[in-house]
């Protein structure tokens, strides 16, 4: 069984400031890892994802993500926090080999204030 | 690359009618499709796994009989919800998966508001 912790329903931020949302994770075998981005009345954007080679994954729009295997961790980040980085961000987990379906956090609605 | 469209945006309908949404992979082809229902401020409830040529493979706790799905091509699937009533009004959501089975990656639709009067 696989699940998803993100820690902290709204987090917020001052533009330009240091975005980290954060997200760990439960998995019997090697998982897959990813970010999805949603803004209002809108489908997922796949930020990133974690496929098992490089543990510090680059994104779209500034973002990257590091795999932590020893702390179950993939918390996602961003240097400078941009107006229109405000949307709600889901973590999501699958087992690694094979196909699996995905595990969703809960969310986290990241706001920020000019 | 990898772009999902989702058909109708935004529905209305009456209650104990039946609305058909559908699911298109643009740019490539997909085998599986998945369905999902969002609830305001929630998360992604997987509803059911949509194979092309196959049965599709529903969660637990949803029924099969109310909301049909059909994957009758490498780039298309349905989902109908059948004899709607007000507690179907949600936000539904598709995804298509591209790669082999060491991609794993959704590629997610524009998402579906269903609302039932």
């Amino acid at each position: 069984a696989q699940s998803v912790t993100q820690l902290g329903s709204h987090v917020s931020v001052s533009e330009g400031a240091l975005v980290l949302l954060r997200c760990n994770y439960s998995s019997s075998v090697p998982p897959y890892l990813f970010w999805y981005v949603q803004y209002p009345n809108q489908g997922l954007q796949l930020l990133l994802k974690y496929t098992s080679a490089a543990t510090l994954v680059k994104g779209i729009n500034g973002f990257e993500a590091e795999f932590k295997k020893s702390e179950t961790s993939f918390h996602l980040t961003k240097p400078s926090a941009h107006m229109s980085d405000a949307a709600e961000y889901f973590c999501a987990v699958s087992e690694g080999s094979g196909y699996s379906t995905l595990t969703f956090g809960k969310g986290t609605m990241l706001l920020v204030s000019p | 690359g990898a772009v999902v469209s989702q058909h109708p945006s935004r529905v209305i309908c009456k209650s104990g009618t039946s609305v058909k949404i559908e699911c298109r992979s643009l740019d490539f082809q997909a085998t599986t499709m998945f369905w999902y229902r969002q609830f305001p401020k929630q998360s992604l409830m997987l509803m059911a796994t949509s194979n092309e040529g196959s049965k599709a493979t529903y969660e637990q706790g949803v029924e099969k009989d109310k909301f049909l799905i059909n994957h009758a091509s490498l780039t298309l699937s349905t989902l109908t919800v059948t004899s709607a009533h007000p507690e179907d009004s949600s936000f539904y959501i598709c995804s298509a998966r591209q790669g082999a089975a060491g991609e794993n990656t959704q590629y997610f639709g524009p998402g579906t508001r269903l609302t039932v009067l």
